[in-house]
């Protein structure tokens, strides 16, 4: 079955350090990942996404993913987190003529001051 | 452009009314979805219009739900009757779909449903 995975419910970063918010992704023929944030009370803004090329991806707000093929991977970065990032982190997948995104339950990120 | 406009933002409504919810696609955009949203399920797509045609409405819970698109610039999302299980955040979402697998989403605000 097709599936993603967001392996942590919640993170905890100190304002300034790197974050890392994880995803994992089990798909039959190439994926197609994005990234989208979702402020309190908001609904989801698109961050980022990979569809082919080079596998380090940059997108909105300073973070970037790297797609990770041999690890089915595609975790979202930045060097260094500001309270603002504070939200919540969906990840998604396209996989082959499925036209459905299948989603993460999503991670919630804390930076604290 | 405003992006996608959704309403009501909140709605409260009493097991076994009727409850719609309205949406309005970015202009240009060709795809629309409906997403329920809650915590125990995660983000849910309910249903994907294509050039106001329903391409895939596998994830309608039932037949209490349907939807409609009946131009490109506005789609409803009806619940008939309403239950208390059905208390959620409904987004909708539309997308220039020329290739869906290349296209990221903009979504609206959502409507927070609640039925008591």
């Amino acid at each position: 079955a097709q599936s993603v995975a967001q392996p942590e419910d919640q993170v905890n970063v100190a304002e300034g350090n790197p974050l890392t918010v994880k995803c994992t992704y089990s798909v039959s023929g190439n994926p197609y990942l994005f990234w989208y944030v979702q402020y309190p009370n908001r609904g989801l803004q698109f961050l980022l996404k990979y569809i082919t090329g080079d596998n380090l991806v940059k997108g909105s707000y300073g973070f970037e993913a790297e797609f990770n093929k041999s690890q089915t991977s595609f975790h979202l970065k930045k060097p260094s987190a500001l309270v603002s990032d504070s939200a919540l982190y969906f990840c998604a997948v396209y996989a082959g003529n499925n036209r459905k995104l299948i989603w993460g339950l999503g991670t919630s990120l804390a930076v604290n001051p | 452009d405003a992006g996608v406009i959704q309403s009501p933002r909140h709605e409260v409504t009493e097991m076994g009314q009727e409850v719609t919810l309205r949406c309005k696609p970015i202009s240009g955009h060709n795809s629309l979805f409906w997403y329920r949203q809650t915590m125990m399920r995660g983000l849910e797509l309910l249903i994907y219009f294509n050039n106001n045609v329903p391409i895939d409405d596998s994830g309608m819970p039932e037949d209490r739900f349907s939807a409609k698109m009946p131009n490109a610039s506005f789609s409803t999302l009806k619940i008939q009757p309403s239950e208390p299980r059905d208390s959620a955040v409904y987004f909708c979402a539309s997308s220039w779909d020329r290739s869906p697998m290349n296209t990221e989403a903009f979504f609206g605000q959502g409507t927070r449903l609640t039925v008591v």
